[in-house]
């Protein structure tokens, strides 16, 4: 079975250009997540979608980010205009959610893509 | 102040050393998961915890959900053990999203 994909692996653009992330997730999985690590920090939270729906979009940075899940499959996260903070490694994850019991949720291991690697010169 | 705590965030060792890394946090959670990142490479899940102790192999993760504390702990460790080794934590209150720590450089040396 395919992992979590992403695409481009590398990106250099300059500040104020646009760039647009994909991220495939494992087929079958609802739950699908955009984190970020930028020089020298944690890794963060972006968003969090369910299905095409964002569950959680607490942790995006601005309104330059917009993130999109057309038809709960694949994901895009477009940054426009660039600035040279947007730096850093950019990664999705997905994970599958388990109810075996009305109510019940199991806990669900999130599953990560290679991450983009995004420079803004 | 991070609501996760990684120690040490660099370590060198040499080839066979048994390895331990730290995890505290602050916040009430529902799992943990400890990752490794290989050079240029992506993040791989290595454990998905939330209470006792999970084994696969040469690594070992604990967790004390009254401490607030994880540990991994490598053995025999081997020059491919050397990768970033991150810790995040599902918080109770945040849904299902992860809160990382920084992570912890690993390099064994032969």
């Amino acid at each position: 079975e395919a992992g979590v994909t992403q695409f481009p692996s590398h990106s250099v653009i300059e500040k104020g250009q646009t760039v647009t992330l994909r991220c495939d997730p494992i087929s079958g999985h609802d739950n699908l997540y955009w984190y970020r690590r930028v020089m020298g920090k944690e890794i963060k939270f972006l968003l969090h979608f369910v299905k095409e729906s964002k569950q959680d979009e607490s942790g995006m940075p601005n309104n330059r980010f917009l993130a999109e899940r057309t038809g709960g499959t694949y994901s895009t996260l477009k940054v426009q205009p660039a600035e040279l903070e947007d730096s850093g490694v950019y990664f999705c994850a997905s994970s599958q959610d388990y109810f075996p019991a009305a109510g019940i949720q199991l806990g669900n291991e999130q599953f990560f893509g290679p991450g983009t690697r995004l420079t803004v010169l | 102040k991070n609501e996760v705590e990684q120690s040490p965030q660099n370590l060198t060792a040499q080839e066979g050393e048994f390895i331990t890394i730290n995890c505290s946090y602050s916040v009430g959670i529902s799992a943990l998961h400890w990752l490794q990142q290989h050079p240029g490479g992506g993040i791989v899940s290595l454990f998905m915890l939330s209470s006792g102790k999970k084994k696969h192999g040469r690594l070992i993760a604990t967790i004390n959900i009254q401490e607030k504390h994880s540990s991994l702990h490598i053995t025999a460790s081997h020059p491919r053990d050397s990768a970033v080794y991150i810790c995040a934590v599902k918080v109770e209150t945040s849904g299902s999203r992860l809160t990382f720590g920084e992570g912890t450089q690993l390099t064994v040396n032969p």
